[in-house]
């Protein structure tokens, strides 16, 4: 076990529709990466943040958004959902030690999303 | 109850043997390259990392030897066990983590 959660665990929903993918990081991790993981594109990064700010940013489709709480839990936030978005995502949290720094993450269980 | 169900190259191994699990990375100016294990139904595991500025490092049972000259990774895992079939992901870091693709380990009995 990572000490990081993610909800719901399986999500089934419609093409257009959209929904909301959650992450609590490790205790005492500031920073909070997320990932899609689909069949023909492998594990991808697609945004990254830190103690509520965004930091980085991947391939992350502008349909995407996610933010940070103050609680440090954070949300992904998939919208105008298509067939293709249908993936495996996961989360994952760091200590972050600093912005260009390697940082040990570590992964979530993950939320399969299936989009008909 | 596959991790992604991708057409993933795969390395079969009896159990005993040792593995050893290669990988092409892309970013010379990668900092760091990590190893990480997915298992069926489970996120990525961190098995072990290297810095750029080294050629070796040995864990418990994995061995992760990294070789700039080819921009080559490879991870060896010692007396293979039934416990070790899983998908290997090689990730280099250069201000994000990037993934290779993956090799599916099975250990056979």
């Amino acid at each position: 076990d990572s000490g990081v959660t993610q909800t719901p665990k399986h999500l089934i929903t419609a093409t257009g529709q959209r929904v909301t993918l959650r992450c609590s990081p490790r205790s005492g991790d500031l920073s909070v990466y997320w990932y899609q993981q689909s069949l023909d594109q492998g594990l991808q990064f697609l945004i990254q943040y830190y103690n509520g700010e965004e930091r980085a940013k991947g391939n992350i489709l502008e349909r995407f958004s996610a933010q940070q709480f103050p609680d440090l839990h954070s949300e992904l936030n998939l919208s105008s959902l298509e067939l293709g978005d249908s993936a495996l995502y996961f989360c994952a949290s760091s200590p972050y030690r600093g912005e260009h720094s390697y940082n040990e993450q570590f992964f979530g269980p993950g939320t399969r999303l299936t989009v008909l | 109850g596959e991790s992604v169900g991708l057409h993933l190259p795969t390395l079969s191994v009896q159990e005993g043997d040792n593995s050893i699990i290669n990988c092409a990375y892309s970013n010379s100016a990668s900092d760091y390259f990590i190893w990480y294990k997915q298992e069926s139904g489970k996120g990525p595991q961190f098995i072990i990392d290297i810095r750029s500025n080294m050629d070796k490092r040995q864990g418990q049972r994995v061995t992760v030897l990294l070789n700039k000259t080819v921009k080559h990774l490879s991870l060896q895992i010692a007396a293979t066990q039934p416990g070790d079939s899983a998908v290997y992901f090689c990730a280099e870091w250069a201000d994000k983590l990037i993934f290779g693709t993956g090799t599916r380990l099975q250990v056979f009995p």
